[in-house]
């Protein structure tokens, strides 16, 4: 089976564009959750999505957005780049929600986006 | 607001070394704490994941142990190789006010294993 897919692997953007990141859960995950990485800084949570409804949120601008769709997928979007937006942006995904302990989120191998 | 916190932040060893890495937390209300390697560039491989209930877990060269009371884990690596040169990370599932679930990470422990 295939792991978690993220796409483009790398992007270079200028200041004021906005980018699409997309990603592919593995097959038979419903819950899909973004993460942002600085160099040097551990991720930090942009989004969760499960069953195609946000879940949870993190300290982030409404600049940032996301959707999932029926087949779980999930892109997401940043509008009016800022130099500081570049980083490695991990995509992840877990069979449920919340409530099982043993739950294991497995990454993907990032989009590094770098904002000139 | 949950923070972590992993010591040291780089650490250098000679090739055959047994080593422990830490990792301290401030809220003890956590579902699981994992484990994570990153290499260079990439994304994260899961290496361990400890749930709240359990006192450690073990994958070959590597053992993790979680005193959730105290608010720290460490990483044992038994042996180390060359291979091993990568940054850890160490991040603890919890629930939010809103009903969501995250991972808060640690800033990571770059580690160099020398030949």
């Amino acid at each position: 089976d295939a792991g978690v897919t993220q796409s483009p692997t790398h992007l270079i953007k200028t200041r004021g564009q906005h980018v699409t990141l997309r990603c592919s859960p593995i097959s038979g995950h419903k819950s899909v959750s973004w993460y942002q990485q600085v160099l040097g800084q551990g991720p930090q949570f942009i989004f969760q999505y499960y069953e195609k409804e946000e879940r949870g949120r993190g300290n982030f601008p409404d600049r940032f957005s996301a959707r999932q769709f029926p087949n779980y997928s999930s892109e997401l979007n940043v509008n009016a780049l800022l130099l500081g937006d570049s980083a490695l942006y991990l995509c992840a995904s877990s069979l449920n929600m919340v409530g099982v302990d043993q739950e294991t989120q497995y990454f993907g191998p990032g989009t590094r986006l770098l904002v000139l | 607001k949950q923070e972590v916190t992993q010591i040291p932040a780089a650490l250098s060893v000679p090739e055959g070394e047994n080593l422990v890495l830490n990792c301290s937390f401030t809220d003890s209300a956590i579902y699981n704490l994992q484990w994570f390697r990153q290499d260079p560039g990439k994304g994260l491989t899961s290496l361990l994941l400890i749930q709240s209930s359990q006192r450690e877990q073990t994958s070959g060269r590597l053992n993790a142990s979680l005193d959730k009371s105290s608010g720290r884990s460490t990483l044992y690596i038994a042996a180390s190789q060359p291979g091993d040169s990568a940054t850890y990370l160490c991040a603890v599932r919890i629930i939010t006010q809103g009903g969501s679930e995250k991972l808060v990470f640690g800033k990571g422990t770059k580690l160099t294993v020398n030949p």
